[in-house]
């Protein structure tokens, strides 16, 4: 089958830094995608890797190694607005969107 | 530009009641899915359309239906309503899949609920 594993819940303190990771088993693999979502809200695009090392945008970055099938997102400076949920996701040999359950990011202060 | 847009945003249903979510995007985008959100469960796949005229089933097809109307609209129908459909719906677009990130663009989400 096909399956993401990432954890269920994170939390970090207001200014630190945060490795959120997911792992994945896919049928085929063409890219790791991060979405973030906030409560009630919708999930909005991140970052995408399609080959192995790191992107950055911003305090956001996103790394990818397809021989660990393993990828990370890397919150720097935390703000109290990243509190939400980071979904993982992997694009399969269909060009279906392969998702995790999502992992809860609490910042506290 | 709206993006992607939802109607209802709240809809409840009785069991076998039908519906239709309504789904419409204003990017031009070919490709259209339907996905639905369930607490500790990732996204799933109902339905998507690659491009105009065509539709393919994803991972949980059953007990829906979909047309792709135009290339801006995408309906999703529950012909039968089931408890076990009581959930968010997402409608997403993208504009080509399988070149270069293919960002999927969401709607604002249905929140239904069947008793």
């Amino acid at each position: 089958g096909q399956s993401l594993e990432q954890p269920s819940e994170v939390t970090a303190v207001e200014g630190a830094i945060v490795q959120i990771n997911c792992t994945y088993q896919t049928s085929g693999f063409y890219g790791l995608s991060w979405y973030q979502q906030h409560d009630g809200g919708a999930p909005t695009f991140l970052s995408y890797n399609g080959l192995d090392g790191l992107e950055e945008t911003g305090r956001f970055s996103s790394f990818l190694s397809r021989s660990d099938s393993y990828g990370y997102l890397l919150l720097q400076e935390l703000q109290m607005k990243d509190s939400a949920s980071y979904l993982c996701a992997v694009r399969n040999s269909n060009y279906q969107l392969i998702w995790g359950a999502g992992t809860k990011l609490i910042i506290k202060p | 530009n709206a993006g992607v847009t939802q109607t209802p945003k709240f809809q409840v249903l009785k069991t076998g009641q039908s519906m239709t979510l309504q789904c419409a995007q204003d990017m031009n985008h070919n490709s259209m899915y339907w996905y639905r959100q369930d607490p500790g469960m990732g996204l799933r796949l109902i339905y998507y359309s690659a491009s105009e005229g065509t539709t393919d089933k994803g991972e949980v097809p059953n007990g829906y239906n979909v047309s792709r109307l135009n290339k801006r609209e995408f309906s999703l129908r529950l012909e039968s309503a089931a408890p076990s459909q009581t959930s968010v719906y997402f409608c997403a677009s993208s504009d080509i899949p399988g070149q270069g990130s293919d960002e999927q663009y969401f709607g604002p989400g249905t929140r239904l609920t069947v008793t």
